[in-house]
């Protein structure tokens, strides 16, 4: 069975804490993701990779680095963590089904368990 | 900038009828639309999904339509069931590895 796993499930940190989430896959995937879920928000795009040591800004991706040194291993950096980044944080990898005839392909996503982070 | 809305934010159906969940793109370069099921306390897994160049697909139960015109497609789950009870998000994809999602959807199934 694939597999996308998230180190930590929950965790409590301090304001101004630095703060390491790791994610880890088995599928051999090129991309990895790291999405923030908030109620009434959906999954909004933090960071994701395309290819070991690269990186690229999603949507929000400012309090937030990202670390590419595997290819398996996506880890998200909050370097000083404050109140309103509590949340959960769920991890995805993904791979590009192409359709016969079609250039681009689909981005199947498959995701962690999910970390959810209380800052106090 | 790219979005994807989508409605309505919770569904409460009777076991047996059907729900539809609707959503809007914004980018009309997007050409792929899956569709995610989370289950309460567990992952995001996808449940179907839909290419720009189909305008229909059903898998047993569910079935997605897409109008490219309108950007718009939604997702039909037929004769649900309590297991059908999840928070359920769509999502475009203009292959530039973004995948846009909605804000999702509550659906209770009640018995």
């Amino acid at each position: 069975d694939v597999k996308v796993t998230q180190s930590s499930r929950y965790l409590v940190k301090r304001t101004g804490e630095k703060v390491f989430l790791e994610c880890v896959q088995d599928m051999d995937h090129e991309n990895m993701f790291w999405y923030r879920q908030d109620p009434g928000l959906g999954l909004r795009l933090i960071y994701f990779s395309y290819d070991v040591k690269m990186k690229e800004k999603g949507d929000i991706p400012e309090g937030y680095s990202v670390s590419r040194e595997k290819k398996e291993r996506f880890s998200l950096i909050l370097e000083s963590a404050s109140t309103n980044q509590t949340s959960m944080y769920l991890c995805a990898s993904s791979y590009y089904r192409s359709t016969s005839g079609i250039s681009s392909g689909a981005n199947v996503l498959t995701f962690g368990a999910g970390s959810r982070l209380t800052v106090l | 900038g790219e979005n994807v809305e989508q409605h309505p934010s919770t569904l409460s159906v009777q076991e047996g009828d059907s729900a539809v969940i609707k959503c809007t793109y914004s980018d009309s370069a997007s050409n792929y639309f899956p569709w995610y099921k989370q289950e309460l306390g567990k992952r995001p897994q996808l449940i179907i999904d839909i290419r720009s160049n189909v305008g229909e697909k059903k898998d047993q139960r569910i079935a997605v339509t897409l109008n490219k015109t309108a950007k718009h497609f939604s997702l039909h789950i037929t004769e649900t069931q309590p297991e059908d009870s999840a928070v359920y998000f769509c999502a475009a994809f203009t292959g530039g590895f973004k995948t846009i999602f909605g804000a999702g959807t509550r659906l209770f199934v009640k018995a």
